[in-house]
């Protein structure tokens, strides 16, 4: 089965500093792979998705995340962290198989600090 | 509509009573997906539809837990007999198709609480 693992699951960065939330996924081939946002008391929202192609991924609010293949990562980040990004941040990986349940790594709560 | 919606927001009710929860998939989309938080950080998959049909089970308790989604009609979700452990945020998904590239959309969830 596809899984993901999240390092970190508090990360507080400086307001305009650089994030780096990682995520390494276990898989033999490389899958499909998503990030989502959960902001509080809300429902999940897509960040950006790697399917195939481009293995850099630009999302919604600055954020981007890398496939490395060779280091089994998805990590996300942004050159600069605004206040509002303060959230929880869920990386994710579809079942195996094609049709997707999705797993979903434990999270990271990102604090955002004046 | 162009969101996944969810009702109620907040639901509390007594242990042992029943529980029920609806989903309005967004318009157009075929497939859709139940999973439960209960802690801030854990979901757990319950159930997936295509259309009015069952697609994935294997997450639903079998003894209380059932859900359908009829035509015409919003989705739901139904506990019977309801236990402290249900306790959780439900939260309901729909994509356009079942293949994995095709990312869920989420509502904002109903937190259901059992006293």
């Amino acid at each position: 089965a596809q899984s993901v693992t999240q390092l970190g699951s508090h990360v507080s960065v400086s307001e305009g500093a650089l994030v780096l939330l990682r995520c390494n996924y276990s898989s033999s081939v490389p899958p499909y792979l998503f990030w989502y946002v959960q902001y509080p008391n809300q429902g999940l929202q897509l960040l950006l998705k790697y399917t195939t192609g481009a293995t850099l991924v630009k999302g919604i609010n600055g954020f981007e995340a890398e496939f490395k293949k060779s280091e089994t990562s998805f990590h996300l980040t942004k050159p600069s962290a605004h206040m509002s990004d303060a959230a929880e941040y869920f990386c994710a990986v579809p079942n195996s198989g094609g049709y997707q349940k999705v797993t979903f790594g434990t999270g990271t709560k990102l604090q955002v600090i004046p | 509509g162009e969101e996944v919606a969810q009702t109620p927001k907040h639901l509390v009710r007594g242990e042992g009573q029943k529980a029920k929860l609806y989903c309005a998939p967004i318009k157009g989309h075929s497939y859709v997906f139940w999973y439960q938080q209960v802690l801030k950080n854990e979901f757990k998959f319950l159930i997936s539809f295509q259309n009015e049909n069952v697609f994935d089970e294997t997450g639903m308790p079998k003894e209380r837990f059932s859900a359908k989604c009829l035509p015409n009609s919003p989705c739901s979700l139904e506990i019977q007999a309801t236990k402290l452990e249900d306790s959780a945020v439900y939260f309901c998904a729909s994509s356009h198709g079942a293949e994995g590239n095709q990312p869920q959309h989420f509502g904002d969830g109903t937190r259901l609480s059992i006293l």
